[in-house]
């Protein structure tokens, strides 16, 4: 069935790099936004980014502009999030989350499992 | 930026009552407002879109109403199987901000 998955989460020392993928299958990827989502332990949701479906637009919450990057490899089916300069407080499971079809405006509707990202000394 | 407003932060029911929670935006988002229900370590699984509309496959015993800055998911008829976490999500334009959540358990 239609969905997404999530891998390269690992444990990370503060002010390193990490980048977690999300690999879509059974639907047509390049047709959609896709977002990424993460939940700190024992929090609630928070949303991170997401990117136009040709990849021509990207957002950020304010928490992680200028230290995230979003993108999307449409030829392979596949999006990313590079994190830069990690804090403990990006601490969190990181969930990827189908968007919006085309040029239409929806909801969240295909999620992953997520991936857990710790960010420790 | 706008900001959702879940209440209550949580609460309890027994099964068979009709639950509802509300989500208020501090500015109007017309009808773009999602609900979603998350169980203990599972990832969010989206309900009703666009305030009113049921997503396949949820039970009919789950509704959304309201438009604005005013927004209501209701639950008829609680079951066990629906003590999860629910979440209210603003989606027409960034950022999609999500509401705190409210715990949903069974008395």
């Amino acid at each position: 069935q239609v969905q997404v998955q999530e891998s390269g989460g690992d444990v990370v020392q503060p002010g390193r790099s990490l980048t977690v993928s999300c690999s879509a299958s059974r639907f047509p990827f390049r047709n959609y936004a896709m977002h990424w989502v993460r939940q700190a332990p024992g929090k609630g949701l928070q949303w991170v980014a997401s990117i136009l479906s040709d990849g021509s637009n990207e957002d950020f919450a304010d928490s992680v502009k200028g230290r995230f990057t979003i993108s999307r490899d449409n030829s392979k089916d596949t999006l990313f999030l590079q994190m830069n300069d990690l804090r403990v407080e990006d601490t969190a499971v990181y969930y990827c989350a189908r968007g919006s079809f085309a040029g239409a405006t929806e909801a969240l509707d295909v999620w992953g499992q997520g991936t857990k990202v710790t960010v420790s000394s | 930026d706008i900001q959702m407003t879940q209440s209550p932060s949580s609460l309890s029911a027994s099964v068979g009552d009709t639950v509802t929670i509300t989500c208020r935006a501090s500015q109007g988002i017309g009808f773009y407002l999602a609900w979603y229900q998350q169980k203990p370590g599972k990832p969010p699984r989206l309900l009703i879109y666009a305030s009113s509309y049921l997503k396949s496959g949820v039970p009919s015993r789950f509704s959304g109403s309201g438009a604005g800055t005013d927004f209501t998911l209701t639950i008829s008829s609680l079951q066990p199987e629906d003590v999860a976490t629910y979440y209210c999500q603003k989606y027409a334009a960034a950022p999609y901000t999500f509401g705190q959540g409210t715990k949903l358990e069974i008395k």
